[in-house]
């Protein structure tokens, strides 16, 4: 079976500061990974996935992530917050050797505070 | 414009009942899929489906039903079975490796 854990139910940070939003996962097969973030009273969109490749994946609005296949883990960054990232961030795994399953996570609620 | 439409927007259900939350696509993606989100659960899948006519069960597809007979249309129904029913439904869709796109939502709410 598939998993993806959020550990934080919230992140805080400050305007201007490195935000780090943690992801793991657990997957029988190659995982493939992607974040979406929403916004409030609207859909979600996606940021960025990773499939395979470079373990750096650059996705919209400035944000990152890492791929770390030994510890499982797909942690979502962004150097420097703004206000307006302030949302709920939710990670995702596919068994890519499996179907199209496509697991969510808890979610992080992410506020930034100028 | 492209994109997926969910129907209604909100929608209200006696006890006993069936509802059916509508999902419509032009994007000519083949896969299709159904999440309930509750606060602090995320995204729990309910029902996917890859091909037309074709559809799997997903974490918690107790007490739902769909059905994929076109490759556009892919309706939830939300049975008596149901007894926690409260929750936003999402749908969405994909064309190929990852990226999905998600309909706009719609919010059930037991009478």
């Amino acid at each position: 079976a598939q998993s993806v854990a959020q550990p934080e139910d919230q992140v805080n940070v400050a305007e201007g500061n490195p935000l780090t939003v943690k992801c793991t996962y657990s997957v029988s097969g190659n995982p493939y990974l992607f974040w979406y973030v929403q916004y409030p009273n609207r859909g979600l969109q996606f940021l960025l996935k990773y499939i395979t490749g470079d373990n750096l994946v650059k996705g919209s609005y400035g944000f990152e992530a890492e791929f770390n296949k030994s510890q499982t883990s797909f942690h979502l960054k962004k150097p420097s917050a703004l206000v307006s990232d302030s949302a709920l961030y939710f990670c995702a795994v596919r068994d890519g050797t499996n179907d199209y399953k496509l697991s969510f996570g808890a979610g992080t609620t992410v506020t930034v505070r100028a | 414009d492209g994109g997926i439409t969910q129907s209604p927007k909100y929608l209200f259900r006696k006890e006993g009942q069936n509802v059916t939350l509508s999902c419509e696509q032009n994007l000519n993606h083949d896969a299709m899929y159904w999440y309930r989100q509750d606060p602090g659960q995320g995204l729990r899948l309910i029902y996917y489906s890859q091909i037309v006519n074709d559809f799997q069960k997903g974490d918690i597809a107790e007490g739902y039903s769909v059905s994929r007979e076109k490759k556009e249309s892919f309706p939830l129904t939300v049975t008596s079975a149901q007894k926690n029913p409260t929750a936003f439904y999402l749908c969405a869709s994909t064309g190929s490796v990852g990226k999905l796109f998600f309909g706009s939502g719609t919010q059930l709410s037991v009478l």
